[in-house]
């Protein structure tokens, strides 16, 4: 399958613990990516690889990964983490990249 | 620090073609290990990939939209393309170049990355 699932939307509340969830056959053989976009603004990288945070992103998000599942996890969420989240990755035959169908992320 | 920046109509009549043109600053394209990608994201959705090119010209497209698709690169200008023929209203969206990066992991898995993204353009499509 070329298709990366998400939950449509999930809500924590301020300071509290999310997981955000990303499901594919390909996440078997590749790493998930994960971006943050927030409305009229383009994506933002958040977590690549096992564990990876680029420069700037606070170390209160993190990644992992079991199986056919990635997960974002934001521990001591914030207002502004409030924004829709992908994950990203390789289809099965490694040539095409694929969008997740987007979580958002309403910080209550 | 690489900045990329989308450029191009931001009005196109059904049944033309869709232009747009990246250009990359902060990095050369033809110093090779990305790839560029195009991505567009249609109003209130998720995002799309429409395909990448490597600097040595090599290409990959979104099997859905294969046949309507060319992306070239130009690396004495440091910039990539993206034709979109035939549109209509459904290509209506925000385009986005972006560079993907490549990790390979300890256990040698393959770690992909889209490291930097431009501002996004929106095309309409509409007469």
């Amino acid at each position: 399958s070329s298709e990366l699932t998400q939950d449509p939307a999930v809500s924590v509340a301020l300071g509290q613990t999310v997981r955000i969830t990303c499901q594919g056959d390909s996440l078997r053989s590749y790493y998930a990516s994960w971006y943050q976009q927030k409305p009229g603004q383009a994506p933002v990288l958040v977590i690549y690889g096992k564990n990876n945070r680029p420069s700037g992103i606070p170390d209160r998000f993190s990644g992992s990964s079991s199986g056919n599942t990635a997960s974002l996890t934001i521990t001591g969420a914030q207002a502004e983490d409030e924004a829709d989240y992908y994950c990203n990755s390789r289809d099965s035959s490694g040539n095409h990249r694929v969008f997740g169908t987007g979580t958002k992320v309403t910080v209550l | 620090q690489v900045q990329l920046q989308e450029s191009g109509p931001g009005l196109v009549k059904p049944s033309q073609t869709l232009s747009l043109t990246c250009t990359v600053s902060g990095g050369s394209i033809s110093s090779g290990g990305y790839y560029w990608s195009w991505i567009r994201q249609h109003p209130g959705k998720g995002l799309e990939w429409i395909g990448y090119i490597y600097y040595s010209g090599s290409t990959y497209y979104n099997p859905s939209l294969k046949s309507r698709v060319t992306i070239s690169v130009d690396t004495s200008k440091n910039q990539f393309s993206l034709k979109l023929s035939s549109v209509t209203a459904a290509d209506t969206a925000v385009y986005y170049c972006a560079r993907e990066n490549i990790m390979i992991t300890f256990g040698g898995v393959i770690a992909p990355f889209f490291d930097y993204w431009g501002q996004g353009t929106l095309v309409t499509v509409s007469s």
